[in-house]
Formats: C-alpha cells, structure tokens, sequence
C-alpha cells in the first residue's frame, strides 16, 4: 500500500457525461499528479498540482480540468465524455521540497466510457 | 525540454538469466531517475532509483547503472522469476517533474 488513494475504484458512465475522479494524497505530500494509462500503453502526464497551484501541465484535454484542495487531496474532473477517454486514471503523490523524489502511486480508477 | 527513450519495447529472458533494459536522456540537467515495475492491472510500484552523483545502486536482484556523459541510464535484474514478469518504466527528472519512458514488457520464460 503506497499511501495514496483514489476513488472510485471503477466507474461505468456513457458518452457525453461528466466524472470526477478523486485523489488523497500520502500524508506529507504536496504535489499530486495526474497520470492517464490506455490499454497497454504507457503513461501519459495530464496535470501536477503543488500545494494547490497547479504546476505543470502534459497533455490534458479541455474537456479535463483538475484542482487541489487545502487538505491536498486532488480531484479530476472530465466532461463530455468519449469512447477513446476509457482508460486507467492514476494519480500520484511526492513530497518534493526542491528535489524531484520518488512518485508514489494511487490504485487507480478504472473508467469504462460507453 | 526533457525526452526519455526505452528500449527494448518487450524483453523474453529464458527464468534464471539477466534482463537488462536502458533508457537515454536528452536534458544534461536531469538529476534523478527512477525504476518502476507495473503487474498488470497494478499501480506503477517504485523498485530502484538513482540521483546523478552517484554511478550504481544496488538492491538484491536489481541494480542500476547511470552514465551521465552518454546521457543513459540501465535496469539490471539477475537470476530472473517468474514474479519478475511485468512492464518496467524509467523515468528521468530534471525539475520536479518526472519525464516517462515508454515501458518494456518483460516476460519471464519457464
């Protein structure tokens, strides 16, 4: 168990609807990632927040937007929902005083977009 | 800005021998480069990492080499498992940021 949670765990929606995917950091960590993985394929970066500001950005639709809240933990919201956006939703947390350190990662959450 | 590329994209390796995979970096700035192993159907889970003052590191079975001239850095793993199948991504740092290789399946032969 790294620490990091997210829920749901699995999330079943049809095209067109909006979810939020949510994330809580390990305890001590400021910096949350994003991170989108399609079937068999590699990790792609969408979005870091530090301490609630975001800090950079990958390649995140519009349709997708994120925020961190002041007890850091992250939420991520996607709308208008397509097919091709099924796919495991990880996030990530590290503690980052200045130093990239280890990212540790969330379970998931599995969205299935029908 | 920062570019990571992985290879092999799948790696066979009869159970017993070594595996060896290698990354290359582009931005001479990157200072930090991890090692993750993802089961399937699993978080990326850390297994080694590396900072750029130092050469190797060394944990049990796996080890990691760093060539900062050459911009490059490896994976080994030796007297391979079966537990060992999985796909390894590396990853290299020149902020705070991870920059993502694009994984190596590694497949562990009876």
């Amino acid at each position: 168990d790294s620490g990091v949670t997210q829920t749901p765990k699995h999330l079943i929606t049809a095209t067109g609807q909006r979810v939020t995917l949510r994330c809580s950091p390990r305890s001590g960590d400021l910096s949350v990632y994003w991170y989108q993985q399609s079937l068999d394929q590699g990790l792609q970066f969408l979005i870091q927040y530090y301490n609630g500001e975001e800090r950079a950005k990958g390649n995140i639709l519009e349709r997708f937007s994120a925020q961190q809240f002041p007890d850091l933990h992250s939420e991520l919201n996607l709308s208008s929902l397509e097919l091709g956006d099924s796919a495991l939703y990880f996030c990530a947390s590290s503690v980052e005083q200045g130093l990239a350190g280890a990212s540790f990662f969330g379970p998931g959450t599995r969205l299935t977009v029908l | 800005g920062e570019n990571v590329e992985q290879h092999p994209s799948t790696l066979s390796v009869q159970e017993g021998d070594s595996a060896v995979i290698k990354c290359t970096y582009s931005d001479s700035a990157s200072n930090y480069f991890p090692w993750y192993k993802q089961e399937l159907g699993k978080r990326p889970q850390l297994i080694i990492d590396i900072r750029s003052n130092v050469g190797e590191k060394k944990d049990q079975r796996i080890a990691v080499t760093l060539n900062k001239t050459a911009k490059h850095f490896s994976l080994h793993i030796t007297e391979t498992q079966p537990e060992d199948s999985a796909v390894y991504f590396c990853a290299a740092s020149p902020n705070y940021q991870l920059i993502w290789g694009a994984g190596t399946k590694l497949i562990i032969k009876p």
